[in-house]
């Protein structure tokens, strides 16, 4: 049963920092990973897919990247703005038939 | 594309009472997915289905909570005889194909009271 884990739960930065968050799943058999955001009472926006022939993704500041065999998927932000606000949430699909599993996700906070 | 969309946006029900949310894939999906996230809990999967099957309903409660996809119209998730712990987000996803980017909607919040 895939399980996933993301540190940190919570992150508090000011505006520019660059920062990661980390992503890390038991079953590396996976298709795919995906990162959403979702702001607080809204819905998931994807932002970054990861083929599980990929080792990243990049959308402008957003940068993914995948070690399938280590279980581990890192998203990188650059230059952090307040609108970055949100929680990230990372989920790999599995094996046909399955779908998306989530983290908890990592609340961040970025000051201005 | 309207993207995915889910209706009603927020459903008050009575315990015992049925829930009914509704799903429209975006245009081109045949895959569906329905999540239910708790106050301070992650998304849990509940039911994966396909035009008119049911693919993995692993994650979905064995009573009282039903899914269905049919040829035509939204998906449909059923909850009957509601009770106060089913009140959560209920959010829908899409796919056109699997394995490809799913699409979320902006969830259905159901209170039971």
């Amino acid at each position: 049963k895939q399980e996933v884990t993301q540190i940190p739960a919570a992150l508090s930065v000011p505006e520019g920092e660059n920062l990661v968050l980390n992503c890390s799943f038991t079953d590396s058999a996976i298709y795919n990973l995906q990162w959403f955001r979702q702001d607080p009472g809204k819905g998931l926006t994807s932002l970054l897919l990861i083929q599980s022939s990929q080792r990243e993704q990049t959308s402008g500041r957003l940068n993914a990247s995948l070690d399938k065999s280590s279980g581990r998927s890192t998203l990188y932000i650059a230059a952090s703005q307040p609108g970055d606000s949100a929680t990230y949430l990372c989920a790999p699909e599995g094996r046909a038939g399955t779908a998306l599993i989530f983290g908890k996700g990592t609340t961040l906070s970025v000051s201005s | 594309n309207a993207g995915v969309m889910q209706n009603p946006r927020h459903l008050v029900r009575r315990r015992g009472q049925e829930a009914r949310l509704r799903c429209s894939p975006m245009k081109g999906h045949s895959h569906v997915y329905w999540y239910r996230q708790l106050p301070e809990e992650g998304l849990k999967f509940m039911v994966y289905l396909q035009k008119e099957n049911i693919i993995d309903e692993s994650g979905m409660p064995k009573e009282r909570f039903s899914a269905e996809f049919p040829k035509e119209g939204p998906s449909i998730l059923r909850i009957q005889q509601v009770v106060r712990g089913d009140s959560a987000a209920y959010f829908c996803a899409s796919s056109e194909e699997k394995n490809t980017e799913a699409f979320f909607g902006q969830g259905t919040r159901l209170t039971v009271v």
